[in-house]
């Protein structure tokens, strides 16, 4: 069962507008979320995270919001560039464990 | 910079040969892990280490074993390797979670191919 979902396996998005990546998790246990971006033939960077304690993270272009209610945690790119094509990882930990959980991954194009 | 490296970024292997795949950390990182990541299923893990000579089951051991006999080595292997092993093979690291950061540091990836 899968814990953690994104639902949209690609999005194609303009330069210069605005990117929303989206996941829904099913576990209330999650406490911390973070996304990875991931380049072909390289392995997934660490892009941002959050703690279930906030709603909102942000640095720089990218920024994460949290609705618990909803268990579904949202990444916004602003303003989009074309280095920014990548496919893109939620995950979650939850309480006592170490271990990510990771969505299926949404592929991101950003066209000139 | 935590650097994660693995032993090969492509090999190719045939059907019931033993792989190994090997990571080295440099960050002295108590958690190691391993996963695949096939296309529509993203990431999933086969095993993680918390220390030396453990070893955790994760979602998808089937198939593999591990091994940890040092702090920043993490090798997976495959006993007797079958064409639905090929794939895109991630270790990873990170400190313990009591330093309040669950983010983990990948290598570069293994592409493996079973003939």
């Amino acid at each position: 069962d899968q814990q953690v979902k994104q639902n949209s396996p690609s999005l194609s998005v303009q330069e210069g507008r605005i990117s929303i990546l989206n996941c829904d998790y099913t576990n209330s246990m999650f406490d911390y979320f973070l996304w990875y971006k991931k380049y072909p033939a390289e392995g997934p960077t660490f892009l941002i995270s959050i703690s279930s304690i906030k709603d909102k993270n942000e640095d720089g272009r990218f920024t994460v919001f949290l609705n618990k209610s909803a268990k579904h945690l949202s990444l916004h790119i602003v303003p989009s560039q074309p280095g920014d094509s990548a496919v893109y990882f939620c995950a979650a930990s939850d309480l006592n464990t170490d271990k990510l959980i990771f969505g299926t991954g949404t592929r991101l194009q950003v066209f000139p | 910079d935590v650097k994660v490296t693995q032993s090969s970024r492509y090999l190719v292997k045939r059907t019931g040969e033993k792989v190994f795949l090997e990571c080295v950390q440099d960050m002295d990182h108590e958690n190691m892990f391993w996963y695949r990541q096939d296309p529509g299923l993203g990431l999933r893990l086969i095993y993680f280490s918390y220390d030396v000579k453990m070893k955790e089951k994760g979602d998808i051991p089937e198939g593999y074993s591990v091994s940890r006999e040092k702090k920043e080595r993490f090798s997976l292997i495959l006993e007797s390797a079958s064409t639905n092993q090929t794939s895109m093979y991630l270790c990873a690291s990170s400190p313990l979670s009591l330093t309040d950061s669950y983010e983990q540091y990948f290598g570069p990836g293994t592409r493996l191919t079973v003939t």
